[in-house]
C-alpha cells in the first residue's frame, strides 16, 4: 500500500538553472497539493490541484514557478531559474475525492540552489 | 497576528509524563484541525484530526477543541523518548479557502530519560 511519492529526495541546482519536482499521489487519491519549508520556518501552502485542473494557487509566487497534475502520470512542480531563496523542502501531500479528508504527506524533495 | 500560533518550546518532559502542546488560531472560519508529528529532516506524519468540540483520543494521544477560545491541543500520555519531535498544527476552513492547510511553526518536544 505505497504512500505518497516524491522524487528526486535532493535536487541540486545552480543559479539560473531549473528544477522539476515530482510527486505520486497515494492510489485513489485524486487531490494533491504542494508545501514549501523553508529553513526555520512552517510549512506554506503552494498549491491546490486535482487531475488536469488548478484548483487553488493562491500561494505560489508570481513569477517562476508553475505545477500540473496531468491526466496521466505524477503531478510537476516547476521551478525556473532558481535562486538561493528557493532552497528548500518542497512537500506533496494527496487526499481522496472530497473535501473533508485528511492530507498524507510524501517524503519531500530538499532542493539546494548553489 | 499569526494565522496559527504555536510555542516554538522546546518543551521538555520525562519519560512517562504527559505532554501538553497548544494551539491558537485567529480565522473563526476555521472548521477542521490537525495535529502532525515532524522528526528532523523527515515529512510531516498525520497522527490526529478533530473538527468538532471536546476531546478526541487515539491510543496515547487526546485532542482537544475548543472553537469559542479558537484553542486547540495535544497530549501525548506516557511519553517515550520516540515522541521527540516537532509537532505541527494545521487549520483548515472549507468554505473560501479551498483545501489548503495553514500550520503553525510547530512545537519542539523533548522527552528525557
Amino acid at each position: 500500500n505505497a504512500g505518497v511519492m516524491q522524487n528526486p529526495r535532493h535536487l541540486v541546482r545552480r543559479r539560473g538553472q531549473e528544477a522539476r519536482l515530482r510527486c505520486s499521489p497515494v492510489k485513489g487519491h485524486s487531490h494533491v497539493y504542494w508545501y514549501r519549508q523553508l529553513p526555520e520556518e512552517g510549512l506554506k501552502f503552494m498549491v491546490y490541484l486535482q487531475k488536469e485542473n488548478i484548483i487553488d494557487e493562491s500561494g505560489m509566487p508570481k513569477e517562476r514557478f508553475s505545477a500540473e497534475f496531468p491526466k496521466e502520470g505524477p503531478s510537476i512542480l516547476r521551478i525556473q531559474q532558481v535562486v538561493r531563496g528557493d532552497s528548500a523542502a518542497y512537500f506533496c501531500a494527496s487526499s481522496p475525492q472530497g473535501l473533508t479528508y485528511e492530507q498524507y504527506f510524501g517524503p519531500g524533495t530538499r532542493l539546494t540552489v548553489t | 497576528q499569526k494565522e496559527v500560533e504555536q510555542n516554538s518550546g522546546p518543551l521538555s518532559v520525562p519519560e512517562g509524563a504527559i505532554a501538553s502542546l497548544n494551539c491558537t488560531y485567529s480565522d473563526r472560519g476555521s472548521q477542521s484541525f490537525f495535529w502532525y508529528r515532524q522528526y528532523s529532516g523527515k515529512s510531516p506524519e498525520l497522527i490526529m484530526s478533530i473538527y468538532s468540540n471536546g476531546d478526541k483520543e487515539d491510543g496515547r494521544f487526546t485532542a482537544q477543541l475548543n472553537k469559542a477560545s479558537q484553542y486547540v491541543s495535544l497530549l501525548i500520555r506516557d511519553s517515550q523518548p520516540s515522541d521527540s519531535a516537532t509537532y505541527l498544527c494545521a487549520v483548515r476552513r472549507l468554505t473560501g479557502g479551498g483545501n489548503k492547510l495553514t500550520f503553525g511553526t510547530g512545537t519542539q518536544l523533548k522527552v528525557e530519560l
